[in-house]
């Protein structure tokens, strides 16, 4: 059954570092998401692609996130420099064209900043 | 802003009992509805989706919906202590590059 791949797994960086996500989607799916999920909260979108192009961003902290997907396949997310409050999981989804809301979760990047 | 409210929990119910799982959402325009099931540090895993009010049936899992009193809900029958999990709502609105607004989930908790 195809997954969304996402990695590292783990990651723990000290504040002021720069930390890049990597994740490469269900093949076919030409929507992706970023979200970040604080613990005990729902998933927050950050950033929203339709193959290489950005839909959303509106909520993504445009000072230090940024994020690509140059090719229409995967995608970066990068934190430069990373904060004490971005410690979270960040998680990668993608959904096919004709059912563009159900959404697939990879497994996460989990992420301390200390 | 669009809001998705669900009761934190913990709800817990013993083995075998019916689980119930509420859902209120703020955005009379919203179109489609979907459970993910989330282990602690684990991703969200989608379980149930529903569009037409009504009910929807998928094994032991039972979707509700009520788009008029603007409310939707989960129930899972023969409870069993794997499901013991976070269960999250989401709700999009099913037009053009629609996004999911999430509830904070509700913990369920299964006892033997």
């Amino acid at each position: 059954e195809a997954e969304v791949a996402q990695s590292p797994r783990y990651k723990i960086t000290e504040k002021s570092q720069a930390v890049a996500f990597w994740c490469d989607p269900i093949s076919g799916h030409a929507t992706l998401y970023w979200y970040r999920q604080i613990l005990g909260q729902g998933p927050e979108l950050l950033v929203q692609f339709q193959d290489e192009s950005v839909v959303d961003d509106s909520q993504l902290p445009k000072d230090r996130f940024s994020a690509e997907r140059l090719k229409g396949v995967d995608s970066t997310l990068k934190i430069q420099p990373a904060e004490l409050g971005d410690s979270a999981m960040y998680l990668c989804a993608s959904s096919p064209a004709r059912e563009r809301e159900t959404q697939y979760f990879g497994p996460g990047t989990r992420l301390l900043v200390l | 802003q669009k809001e998705v409210e669900q009761n934190s929990g913990p709800l817990s119910v013993p083995e075998g009992a019916i689980a119930s799982l509420n859902c209120t959402y703020s955005d009379r325009g919203s179109q489609s509805f979907f459970w993910y099931r989330q282990y602690s540090g684990k991703s969200p895993e989608l379980i149930m989706s529903i569009y037409s009010n009504g009910d929807k049936e998928d094994g032991r899992f039972t979707a509700q919906l009520n788009k008029a009193s603007q409310y939707v809900s989960l129930l899972i029958r023969d409870s069993q202590p794997s499901d013991s999990a976070t269960y999250l709502c989401a709700v999009g609105m099913n037009s053009g590059y629609s996004t999911l607004t999430f509830g904070k989930g509700t913990m369920l908790l299964v006892s033997p």
